[in-house]
């Protein structure tokens, strides 16, 4: 069975920075892309990054881009979040995401399993 | 970037209505659409991969069709537990968008 277990999730300031993680299990984790996708309070879901399978390629929403880095230890079966200047509009329940599609790229394939969820707030 | 556009953002409906969502893509992308379901605090669970191919495990009166820059979602009776809200998103380049959502209500 795939679980996606985030964590890393906390009350931080603007400007401040955070380490999200999320423990992947139940599938061979090299071969899915793996991405970050949000929802602010009383919001729609945005996604923010995704990871190809190796670790070789990564993409980046618009909104997000210098200040969040996404990384994944394959060995670990860990996929990470790096995000950095925080800012209030960044407070969200952020969701770790596998792809349907195996093969490891992030092209013509949507996401299939997602966590629960880790809590960021950003505030003062 | 590729914006999408869903319509409504709210829709009142009832048990056993035909639901129809829309959503535009502001360019072309294929079939490259997935529609998602959440409910309050749960995750969201995708319904409909590729414009029209339904998920294992998703009943049957969820339908999508479309491609190029228009596509539909339609439940053909509604039931209780549909009651929930709806994105689409595009996967035809590797930066992916979210519709706004439609959230569907009790009327």
């Amino acid at each position: 069975e795939v679980q996606l277990v985030e964590s890393g999730g906390g009350l931080v300031q603007p400007g401040g920075s955070l380490r999200l993680s999320c423990a992947a299990s139940g599938f061979t984790l090299s071969s899915y892309a793996l991405s970050w996708v949000r929802l602010a309070p009383g919001k729609g879901l945005e996604w923010v990054s995704s990871i190809s399978g190796s670790g070789s390629s990564t993409y980046y929403a618009d909104f997000v881009k210098g200040r969040f880095t996404i990384s994944r230890d394959n060995s670990k079966k860990t996929l990470f979040l790096q995000m950095s200047s925080l800012r209030a509009e960044d407070t969200a329940l952020y969701y770790c995401a596998k792809v349907m599609g195996a093969g490891g790229g992030i092209a013509t394939t949507c996401l299939g399993n997602w966590g629960q969820g880790t809590l960021v707030t950003v505030s003062s | 970037d590729i914006q999408m556009t869903q319509s409504p953002s709210t829709l009142s409906a009832s048990v056993g209505d035909r639901v129809t969502i829309t959503c535009r893509a502001s360019q072309s992308i294929s079939t490259w659409l997935a529609w998602y379901q959440q409910k309050p605090g749960e995750v969201p669970k995708v319904l409909i991969y590729k414009a029209s191919s339904l998920e294992t495990g998703v009943p049957s009166r969820f339908s999508g069709s479309g491609s190029g820059t228009e596509f539909t979602l339609t439940i053909s009776s509604l039931q209780p537990e549909d009651f929930a809200t709806y994105y689409c998103q595009q996967y035809n380049s590797y930066w992916w968008t979210f519709g706004q959502g439609t959230k569907v209500e009790i009327k």
